[in-house]
């Protein structure tokens, strides 16, 4: 079984912190992602890579930034965390182009 | 630019059918794929179906692909409780990496 698994199910930061959250899969995969959902919005793509020390910007990817640097890690970063940044992160892995998104259980980030 | 529309919202009883409509703009797509997320947990993968096929059947589920009306459906028969969930639409588009999503859909089942 593919296992995505994220660093905090729930997490509080102040506004102005720098907030790492770190996502691990174990299955080998080419290509890790990071989403964010927000109600009524589905999910928007922040960040994805499609091999180590490769990055490209989805959707939304101001005041994010991303690091790769095994294959197994991707690390999303907000420099400077907002209050419009509190929503819940979703970290996914796939195999390879086009296939289906292995989903890690998400972090719920509130930031005051 | 490539879109994928889900209704919000869908209500039904115990026991009858649901179904699930997707809409999408991107005809050059290779699959789509159905995703189911429970309360506060991340998104599981459902079920998919490659763009050549038009309909799937797994156990209690139905996919029905239209190509000529890119609409997508997801029947669940026998609706339970355990299937109150979140289900998300996605299609690979003409992207290398990326799934182009819906906005999901919230499955209510009334008792």
């Amino acid at each position: 079984d593919v296992k995505v698994t994220q660093s905090s199910r729930y997490l509080v930061k102040r506004t102005g912190e720098k907030v790492f959250l770190e996502c691990v899969q174990d299955m080998d995969h080419e290509n890790m992602f990071w989403y964010r959902q927000d109600p009524g919005l589905g999910l928007r793509l922040i960040y994805f890579s499609y091999d180590v020390k490769m990055k490209e910007k989805g959707d939304i990817p101001e005041g994010y930034s991303v690091s790769r640097e095994k294959k197994e890690r991707f690390s999303l970063i907000l420099e400077s965390a907002s209050t419009n940044q509190t929503s819940m992160y979703l970290c996914a892995s796939s195999r390879d182009t086009g296939y289906e998104q292995y989903f890690g259980p998400g972090t719920r980030l509130t930031v005051t | 630019g490539e879109d994928v529309e889900q209704s919000l919202f869908l209500s039904v009883r115990e026991g009858d059918s649901s179904v699930i409509n997707c809409t999408y703009t991107d005809s050059s797509s290779t699959y789509l794929y159905w995703y189911k997320q429970e309360p506060g947990a991340g998104l599981q993968l459902l079920t998919y179906i490659f763009s050549n096929m038009d309909m799937k059947q797994d156990q209690r589920l139905t996919v029905l692909l239209n190509k000529k009306d890119k609409h997508l459906s997801l029947r669940i028969a026998d609706t339970q409780t355990g299937d109150s969930a979140i289900y998300f639409c996605a299609e690979t588009g003409d992207s290398n990496y990326q799934l182009i999503w819906g906005a999901g859909t919230k499955l209510i089942i009334k008792p």
